[in-house]
Protein backbone atom coordinates (compact mmCIF):
# COMPACT_ATOMS: atom_id res chain seq x y z
CA UNK A 1 0.00 0.00 0.00
CA UNK A 2 0.90 3.63 -0.97
CA UNK A 3 3.05 5.35 2.37
CA UNK A 4 4.17 8.87 3.27
CA UNK A 5 6.81 9.58 5.18
CA UNK A 6 7.85 13.02 6.49
CA UNK A 7 11.24 13.42 8.87
CA UNK A 8 11.05 13.43 11.99
CA UNK A 9 8.57 14.24 14.74
CA UNK A 10 9.56 17.78 15.20
CA UNK A 11 12.68 19.49 13.99
CA UNK A 12 14.53 22.32 16.11
CA UNK A 13 16.21 25.83 14.12
CA UNK A 14 17.74 28.61 14.99
CA UNK A 15 15.71 32.06 14.05
CA UNK A 16 17.31 32.99 10.51
CA UNK A 17 18.48 29.67 9.54
CA UNK A 18 17.11 27.71 6.71
CA UNK A 19 14.38 25.00 7.50
CA UNK A 20 14.49 21.69 5.55
CA UNK A 21 11.44 19.58 5.57
CA UNK A 22 11.70 16.13 3.72
CA UNK A 23 8.40 14.15 2.53
CA UNK A 24 9.58 10.48 0.95
CA UNK A 25 6.88 8.36 -0.43
CA UNK A 26 6.41 4.77 -1.04
CA UNK A 27 4.39 2.84 -3.78
CA UNK A 28 2.62 5.88 -5.14
CA UNK A 29 3.46 7.64 -8.50
CA UNK A 30 1.62 11.13 -7.84
CA UNK A 31 0.39 13.41 -10.14
CA UNK A 32 1.10 16.49 -7.85
CA UNK A 33 2.75 16.98 -3.64
CA UNK A 34 1.36 19.11 -1.73
CA UNK A 35 2.50 21.23 1.58
CA UNK A 36 0.06 22.38 4.11
CA UNK A 37 0.66 24.25 7.12
CA UNK A 38 -1.32 23.42 10.55
CA UNK A 39 -1.58 25.43 13.89
CA UNK A 40 -2.61 23.17 16.83
CA UNK A 41 -6.73 22.83 17.05
CA UNK A 42 -6.92 24.25 13.57
CA UNK A 43 -7.34 23.24 9.84
CA UNK A 44 -4.78 22.81 7.74
CA UNK A 45 -3.71 25.99 5.06
CA UNK A 46 -2.53 25.63 2.17
CA UNK A 47 0.88 26.69 0.99
CA UNK A 48 2.04 25.39 -2.20
CA UNK A 49 1.27 22.54 -5.02
CA UNK A 50 3.88 21.06 -7.12
CA UNK A 51 2.99 19.32 -10.66
CA UNK A 52 5.19 16.21 -11.01
CA UNK A 53 6.91 17.92 -14.03
CA UNK A 54 7.62 20.07 -12.19
CA UNK A 55 10.91 20.38 -10.42
CA UNK A 56 10.74 23.21 -8.17
CA UNK A 57 8.06 26.09 -6.93
CA UNK A 58 8.58 29.05 -4.97
CA UNK A 59 6.62 31.32 -2.85
CA UNK A 60 7.69 34.04 -0.69
CA UNK A 61 10.34 32.10 1.97
CA UNK A 62 9.03 29.11 0.62
CA UNK A 63 10.89 26.95 -1.60
CA UNK A 64 9.42 23.08 -2.74
CA UNK A 65 11.12 20.44 -5.17
CA UNK A 66 10.02 17.24 -5.98
CA UNK A 67 11.88 14.49 -7.66
CA UNK A 68 10.06 11.72 -8.64
CA UNK A 69 12.65 9.37 -9.22
CA UNK A 70 14.23 9.80 -5.44
CA UNK A 71 10.28 9.68 -4.66
CA UNK A 72 10.85 12.54 -2.55
CA UNK A 73 9.68 16.31 -1.97
CA UNK A 74 11.68 19.07 0.12
CA UNK A 75 10.02 22.00 1.56
CA UNK A 76 12.52 25.22 2.65
CA UNK A 77 11.95 27.64 4.53
CA UNK A 78 14.74 30.44 4.66
CA UNK A 79 15.44 33.36 6.59
CA UNK A 80 13.26 31.08 9.56
CA UNK A 81 10.70 33.31 11.93
CA UNK A 82 9.52 32.12 15.11
CA UNK A 83 5.75 32.66 13.56
CA UNK A 84 6.90 29.92 11.09
CA UNK A 85 6.31 27.24 13.75
CA UNK A 86 3.81 25.18 13.07
CA UNK A 87 3.11 21.33 12.13
CA UNK A 88 3.99 21.38 7.94
CA UNK A 89 2.15 18.49 6.10
CA UNK A 90 2.27 16.88 2.65
CA UNK A 91 -0.14 15.49 0.52
CA UNK A 92 0.05 13.51 -2.78
CA UNK A 93 -2.89 12.85 -5.00
CA UNK A 94 -3.83 11.39 -8.27
CA UNK A 95 -2.31 8.78 -10.74
CA UNK A 96 -1.95 5.45 -8.84
CA UNK A 97 -3.34 6.87 -5.84
CA UNK A 98 -6.65 8.06 -7.96
CA UNK A 99 -7.86 11.54 -8.35
CA UNK A 100 -9.88 12.78 -5.07
CA UNK A 101 -7.82 10.71 -2.85
CA UNK A 102 -6.08 12.36 -1.00
CA UNK A 103 -3.06 10.71 1.23
CA UNK A 104 -1.53 13.14 3.50
CA UNK A 105 1.96 12.56 5.82
CA UNK A 106 1.41 12.53 9.66
CA UNK A 107 3.58 16.27 9.66
CA UNK A 108 7.03 17.33 11.06
CA UNK A 109 6.34 19.66 13.56
CA UNK A 110 9.03 22.52 13.50
CA UNK A 111 9.87 24.68 16.47
CA UNK A 112 12.02 28.22 15.58
CA UNK A 113 14.04 29.10 17.96
CA UNK A 114 14.48 32.80 18.90
CA UNK B 1 -15.40 36.02 2.87
CA UNK B 2 -14.58 32.12 1.57
CA UNK B 3 -14.78 29.93 3.98
CA UNK B 4 -15.45 26.43 4.94
CA UNK B 5 -17.72 25.97 8.16
CA UNK B 6 -18.49 23.41 10.03
CA UNK B 7 -20.78 22.60 13.31
CA UNK B 8 -20.79 21.40 15.79
CA UNK B 9 -17.21 22.42 16.83
CA UNK B 10 -17.58 20.36 19.95
CA UNK B 11 -19.50 17.24 20.41
CA UNK B 12 -19.68 14.89 23.14
CA UNK B 13 -21.87 12.65 22.78
CA UNK B 14 -22.65 8.38 23.77
CA UNK B 15 -22.44 5.16 21.57
CA UNK B 16 -24.83 4.08 19.33
CA UNK B 17 -26.67 7.82 19.28
CA UNK B 18 -26.90 9.00 15.79
CA UNK B 19 -25.13 12.14 14.96
CA UNK B 20 -24.96 14.37 12.15
CA UNK B 21 -21.85 17.20 11.34
CA UNK B 22 -22.67 19.40 9.25
CA UNK B 23 -20.57 21.11 6.38
CA UNK B 24 -21.09 24.20 4.64
CA UNK B 25 -18.69 26.23 1.35
CA UNK B 26 -19.68 29.53 -0.25
CA UNK B 27 -16.84 28.94 -2.86
CA UNK B 28 -19.37 27.03 -5.52
CA UNK B 29 -16.94 24.53 -5.11
CA UNK B 30 -17.68 20.88 -6.69
CA UNK B 31 -15.66 19.17 -4.17
CA UNK B 32 -15.45 18.14 -1.13
CA UNK B 33 -13.95 15.91 1.69
CA UNK B 34 -13.98 14.75 4.69
CA UNK B 35 -11.55 13.85 6.79
CA UNK B 36 -10.46 12.87 10.05
CA UNK B 37 -7.27 13.54 12.77
CA UNK B 38 -5.84 11.31 14.98
CA UNK B 39 -2.47 11.36 16.83
CA UNK B 40 0.28 9.36 15.16
CA UNK B 41 -2.28 8.40 12.18
CA UNK B 42 -2.24 11.89 10.85
CA UNK B 43 -5.12 13.25 8.21
CA UNK B 44 -6.99 10.02 6.72
CA UNK B 45 -9.64 11.01 4.26
CA UNK B 46 -13.13 9.25 5.06
CA UNK B 47 -15.30 10.05 1.80
CA UNK B 48 -14.96 12.75 -1.02
CA UNK B 49 -17.83 14.39 -3.42
CA UNK B 50 -16.66 15.99 -6.92
CA UNK B 51 -21.01 17.08 -7.18
CA UNK B 52 -24.31 16.61 -6.09
CA UNK B 53 -25.05 13.24 -5.74
CA UNK B 54 -21.86 11.83 -6.52
CA UNK B 55 -19.65 10.58 -3.54
CA UNK B 56 -16.60 7.74 -3.07
CA UNK B 57 -15.26 6.04 -0.42
CA UNK B 58 -11.76 7.32 1.06
CA UNK B 59 -9.64 5.51 3.03
CA UNK B 60 -11.50 5.09 5.84
CA UNK B 61 -15.34 5.27 5.49
CA UNK B 62 -16.51 2.29 7.91
CA UNK B 63 -19.17 3.24 9.80
CA UNK B 64 -19.29 6.92 7.67
CA UNK B 65 -21.97 7.82 5.53
CA UNK B 66 -22.38 11.47 3.38
CA UNK B 67 -24.72 13.02 1.45
CA UNK B 68 -24.57 16.11 -1.67
CA UNK B 69 -28.07 16.65 -2.07
CA UNK B 70 -26.66 20.64 -3.11
CA UNK B 71 -23.45 21.97 -3.92
CA UNK B 72 -22.96 23.63 -0.85
CA UNK B 73 -22.79 21.56 1.55
CA UNK B 74 -21.62 17.53 2.75
CA UNK B 75 -22.69 16.14 5.72
CA UNK B 76 -21.12 13.25 7.46
CA UNK B 77 -23.56 11.04 9.23
CA UNK B 78 -22.45 8.77 12.09
CA UNK B 79 -25.54 6.28 12.45
CA UNK B 80 -23.93 4.64 15.90
CA UNK B 81 -21.03 6.03 16.60
CA UNK B 82 -18.53 4.43 18.59
CA UNK B 83 -15.56 5.23 20.96
CA UNK B 84 -12.95 4.43 18.21
CA UNK B 85 -14.55 7.55 15.93
CA UNK B 86 -13.50 10.30 18.91
CA UNK B 87 -11.09 12.30 17.17
CA UNK B 88 -11.00 15.35 15.61
CA UNK B 89 -12.76 15.80 11.80
CA UNK B 90 -11.99 18.43 9.45
CA UNK B 91 -14.40 19.23 6.05
CA UNK B 92 -12.25 20.45 3.06
CA UNK B 93 -13.53 22.33 -0.27
CA UNK B 94 -11.92 23.02 -3.62
CA UNK B 95 -12.64 23.87 -6.90
CA UNK B 96 -10.97 21.19 -9.15
CA UNK B 97 -7.98 19.46 -9.25
CA UNK B 98 -4.50 20.58 -9.11
CA UNK B 99 -5.90 24.24 -7.00
CA UNK B 100 -6.21 25.15 -3.37
CA UNK B 101 -7.65 22.90 -0.77
CA UNK B 102 -9.87 25.17 1.82
CA UNK B 103 -10.35 23.09 4.84
CA UNK B 104 -12.94 23.72 8.03
CA UNK B 105 -11.76 24.85 11.56
CA UNK B 106 -12.52 21.38 12.33
CA UNK B 107 -15.01 19.18 15.06
CA UNK B 108 -13.91 17.67 17.92
CA UNK B 109 -16.17 14.53 18.62
CA UNK B 110 -16.08 12.39 21.36
CA UNK B 111 -17.61 9.17 21.78
CA UNK B 112 -18.34 7.85 24.93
Amino acid sequence: SQKIEQNSEALNIQEGKTATLTCNYTNYSPAYLQWYRQDPGRGPVFLLLIRENEKEKRKERLKVTFDTTLKQSLFHITASQPADSATYLCALEGDSGGYQKVTFGIGTKLQVIP
Amino acid sequence: EAQVTQNPRYLITVTGKKLTVTCSQNMNHEYMSWYRQDPGLGLRQIYYSMNVEVTDKGDVPEGYKVSRKEKRNFPLILESPSPNQTSLYFCASRGGLYVTQYFGPGTRLTVL
